[in-house]
């Protein structure tokens, strides 16, 4: 079965560069979630997208901004890197309503030098 | 706020062992309980859910039951594999509609079985 498709799966950026993280959902998951997961960590929710709209907000920095587009998939810009930024990236998709359960991608694990 | 307490570990145990780990939450309304599993250098799958009070979850062996008394989802094991080494972490989502996937974790249990 086609799961939640997390590109690219490493990246290695410098500070006060900008990345750009993609989330390809599984087919006709209309509902993408945007998690960090720190070092040691437990993940924490950064934003939320039900179709195409901004459903949803958590700890994300005003550095980062994300969009849905019309293909459903999900980008997650971040600009300014800074050390603290490394992390493992997390996307889930889901389709409600009725449905009580997020599937997660494999995680984009971005370091910052 | 929504908030998830899991005990502290890490976890060791041999295997064939009785396992526990505890959660607990704070959440308004009728949460749905989840585990996630996390193992080294993968993302999180779910492991078991519970959507209401009594529900019980269970996958591979693992099982939870939903106490809305004790405000508790409890994951169990009669016997671990050394396969089952892993994080673990105890998560609720507090409303439905567009928000069944954003989750509060609690802080997660490292899981080591020995042979």
């Amino acid at each position: 079965a086609a799961g939640v498709i997390q590109s690219p799966r490493h990246l290695i950026k410098e500070k006060r560069e900008t990345a750009t993280l993609k989330c390809y959902p599984i087919p006709r998951h209309d509902t993408v979630y945007w998690y960090q997961q720190g070092p040691g960590q437990d993940p924490q929710f950064l934003i939320s997208f039900y179709e195409k709209m901004q459903s949803d907000k958590g700890s994300i920095p005003d550095r980062f901004s994300a969009q849905q587009f019309s293909d459903y998939h999900s980008e997650l810009n971040m600009s300014s890197l800074e050390l603290g930024d490394s992390a493992l990236y997390f996307c889930a998709s889901s389709s409600p309503p009725g449905n009580t359960e997020a599937f997660f991608g494999q995680g984009t694990r971005l370091t910052v030098v | 706020g929504d908030s998830v307490t899991q005990m502290e570990g890490p976890v060791t145990l041999s295997e064939e062992a009785f396992l526990t780990i505890n959660c607990t939450y704070t959440a308004t309304g009728y949460p749905s309980l989840f585990w996630y599993v996390q193992y080294p250098g993968e993302g999180l799958q779910l492991l078991l859910k519970a959507t209401k009070a009594d529900d019980k979850g269970s996958n591979k062996g693992f099982e939870a039951t939903y106490r809305k008394e004790t405000t508790s989802f409890h994951l169990e094991k009669g016997s671990v594999q050394v396969s089952d080494s892993a994080v673990y972490f105890c998560a609720l989502s507090s409303a439905g509609g567009t928000s069944y996937g954003k989750l509060t974790f609690g802080q997660g249990t490292i899981l080591t079985v020995h042979p």
